[in-house]
């Protein structure tokens, strides 16, 4: 496996379902995020891990929460979801390095987690 | 004020001609731009970044980044069919968070 795989592709739940997003760099990277990306509105920034730590949290509500197990792995569990949470979440890594190092800061993007909630 | 602005679309390019992209921001100190391409149904990939005014070229892409007027530009030459996508614009503002615009529909048309 090479790059960012994300599972599953598709997901359909209900409101009151317990589900999780899996996100998996075979990149050797050192930070990893999630973005939620709706129709027509800018990727928007959920969670940021560096070095496994959380380090921005950007007011998603308490229903998303992320873990990061290791520098490899990334989950987003969800629980009492709206049908506004219908969206592409996109799990993305990069290798963090000093402001100004060419390179530093470029994403890598999984496929992408197509969530409807019913 | 949207942090990083682009026209939505779509934008319709005969093939073979030059297709170009703007992308206007808001903070004056943001360091770093990067353009990335999103098929239908796909994940965004990097095509290029820039930090300096000035021209970048990469092939039949070339970035243009003029931090005064604060906008970056992408131009793609020889559009081909596979060039139809959306291209989103994306910004490392001083504080370190990389804002996206919505993205530019871009439609080569044969």
């Amino acid at each position: 496996e090479t790059g960012v795989t994300q599972t599953p592709r598709h997901l359909v739940m209900g409101m009151t379902n317990k589900k999780s997003l899996k996100c998996e760099q075979h990149l050797g990277h050192n930070a990893m995020y999630w973005y939620k990306q709706s129709a027509k509105k800018p990727l928007e920034l959920m969670f940021v891990y560096s070095l496994e730590e959380r380090v921005e949290n950007n007011s998603v509500p308490s229903r998303f929460s992320p873990e990061c197990p290791n520098s490899s792995h990334l989950f987003l569990h969800l629980h009492t979801l709206q049908p506004e949470d219908s969206a592409l979440y996109l799990c993305a890594s990069s290798q963090e390095s000093d402001m100004g190092t060419s390179g530093a800061n470029v994403l890598t993007f999984g496929a992408g987690s197509r969530l409807t909630v019913l | 004020q949207k942090e990083v602005e682009q026209n939505s679309g779509p934008l319709s390019v005969p093939e073979g001609a030059i297709a170009s992209l703007n992308c206007t921001y808001s903070d004056r100190g943001s360091q770093s731009f990067f353009w990335y391409r999103q098929y239908s149904g796909k994940s965004p990939e990097l095509i290029m970044f820039i930090y300096s005014n000035g021209d970048k070229e990469d092939g039949r892409f070339t970035a243009q980044l003029n931090k005064a007027s604060q906008y970056v530009s992408l131009l793609i030459r020889d559009s081909q069919p596979s060039d139809s996508a959306t291209y989103l614009c994306a910004v490392m503002t001083r504080w370190g968070k990389l804002q996206f615009g919505a993205g530019t529909q871009v439609v080569v048309t044969p």
